[in-house]
């Protein structure tokens, strides 16, 4: 059974502390790994895609990379406005590839 | 930019009340979807499109519908509603298989809908 799990479940940084988020995946056969930006009330806004073990792709102060079997959000010098929960999901081959399985989110708060 | 536009930001309803949530696409998508999203279980998929009259079930279909008689748009019916549909709605969109190996879900901002 493909799944997603995410940690750590809440991480609270000072402004200017970087951190990384964790993702981790198991899948049949992976068609792409997303990560999504959440705010309160809001749909999660769509940030990167990757699929090929060793890529990386940046936006402003985040860089998300990927291995076999997970991927990392890394967050540099984060700001206030970076606060907000992080989804990670995989899309699997199977089902037409329209399988997107979701993990559970990383909640970050960034204190000024 | 895509953009994803739900009908409506927040809705409350009596139980057994009949319940439309409406969602459009300007990308010419051929795949939309609709999901709950609730505290502790995550995203879950409730239906998908691949194209215009097609439909597929998700991973809880039970208690719903959905329509899709034109590309761009994709509804969810609530039949009879129940408390335990309480819950955040998402409608999201993609490219097709025969146009991207692996497109993105593009969400709309989201039906609050609570069901008393």
């Amino acid at each position: 059974e493909d799944q997603v799990t995410q940690s750590p479940e809440a991480l609270r940084l000072q402004e200017g502390e970087s951190s990384s988020l964790n993702c981790s995946y198991t899948v049949s056969g992976l068609r792409g790994l997303f990560w999504y930006r959440q705010d309160p009330g809001k749909g999660p806004e769509f940030l990167f895609t990757l699929y090929s073990a060793g890529e990386e792709k940046e936006k402003e102060r985040l860089k998300a990379t990927l291995t076999k079997k997970e991927s990392f959000l890394h967050i540099t010098a984060p700001k206030p406005e970076d606060s907000a929960t992080y989804l990670c999901a995989v899309q699997a081959l199977i089902n037409y590839g329209q399988n997107f399985v979701f993990g559970p989110g990383t909640r970050l708060s960034v204190l000024p | 930019d895509v953009k994803v536009t739900q009908s409506s930001r927040y809705l409350v309803k009596r139980t057994g009340e009949k319940v439309f949530l409406e969602c459009v696409q300007d990308m010419d998508h051929e795949n939309m979807f609709w999901y709950r999203q609730d505290p502790g279980l995550g995203l879950r998929l409730i239906y998908f499109s691949y194209d215009v009259k097609m439909k597929e079930k998700g991973d809880i279909p039970e208690g719903y519908s959905v329509s899709r008689e034109k590309k761009e748009r994709f509804s969810l019916i609530l039949e009879s509603t129940s408390t335990n549909q309480t819950s955040m709605y998402l409608c999201a969109s993609s490219l097709g298989l025969n146009r991207s190996y692996n497109s993105p879900l593009h969400f709309g901002n989201g039906t609050r809908l609570t069901v008393t």
